[in-house]
């Protein structure tokens, strides 16, 4: 099963409202990321906090972590049309070789 | 500073054919992954190469195989297509494990 599973699937949401979406992981890790997919595109990186971090920032992008509760939350704020993409977090755990695992991702539209 | 490449962009294969998917990064790094994506999977690992000389198998190594031809190139064989291969495969490397770097994709049809 996935170690990173994101909530909501799909989040609609007006131009200018603020955009949440949640990551939920199972085991221990070393840094939680935010990735951001265009449609038909491949993955950029968004963000990384490391697991002693509590909240980053960068941009319109806040990233939280919770290590007691596993789980970390993406908010984008002022949302632009252009932020219509989907997005996912992804994990290396303590325990693990040198990889990254993948959410299913969010899929989040900006409507005009 | 072309990041990373993939060809190709696109492909279509008839049951029982074989293809490599070819992956190039100019960015000096020593990891690089292949995934796969398919509609509502999310990415999948298939294989990785840690640095030059080593691969290890992924999440879905089966069917596939792997070639680390250098420190830029990482390429993904095929050697005997299925329909359950149809997929998008993206290529990714970093600079240890952390924050990767993705090619365009090839978009792969099994017939």
């Amino acid at each position: 099963s996935q170690q990173g599973e994101e909530d909501p699937q799909a989040l609609s949401i007006q131009e200018g409202e603020n955009a949440t979406m949640n990551c939920s992981y199972k085991t221990s890790i070393n840094n939680l990321q935010w990735y951001r997919q265009n449609s038909g595109r491949g993955l950029v990186h968004l963000i990384l906090i490391r697991s002693n971090e509590r909240e980053k920032h960068s941009g319109r992008l806040r990233v939280t972590l919770d290590t007691s509760k596993k789980s970390s939350s993406l908010l984008i704020t002022a949302s632009r049309a252009a932020d219509t993409a989907s997005y996912f977090c992804a994990t290396d755990l303590i325990q693990g070789a040198q990889k990254l695992v993948f959410g299913q991702g969010t899929r989040l539209t900006i409507n005009p | 500073n072309a990041g990373v490449t993939q060809t190709p962009k696109f492909q279509v294969l008839k049951t029982g054919q074989s293809m490599t998917l070819q992956c190039a990064q100019d960015m000096n790094h020593n990891s690089m992954y292949w995934y796969r994506q398919d509609p509502g999977m999310g990415l999948r690992l298939i294989y990785y190469s840690a640095s030059e000389g080593t691969t290890d198998k992924g999440e879905v190594p089966n069917g596939y195989n792997v070639s680390r031809l250098n420190k830029r190139e990482f390429s993904l064989r095929l050697e005997s297509a299925a329909p359950s291969q149809t997929s998008v495969y993206f290529c990714a490397s970093s600079e240890f494990w952390y924050t990767q770097y993705f090619g365009p994709g090839t978009r792969l049809t099994v017939l």
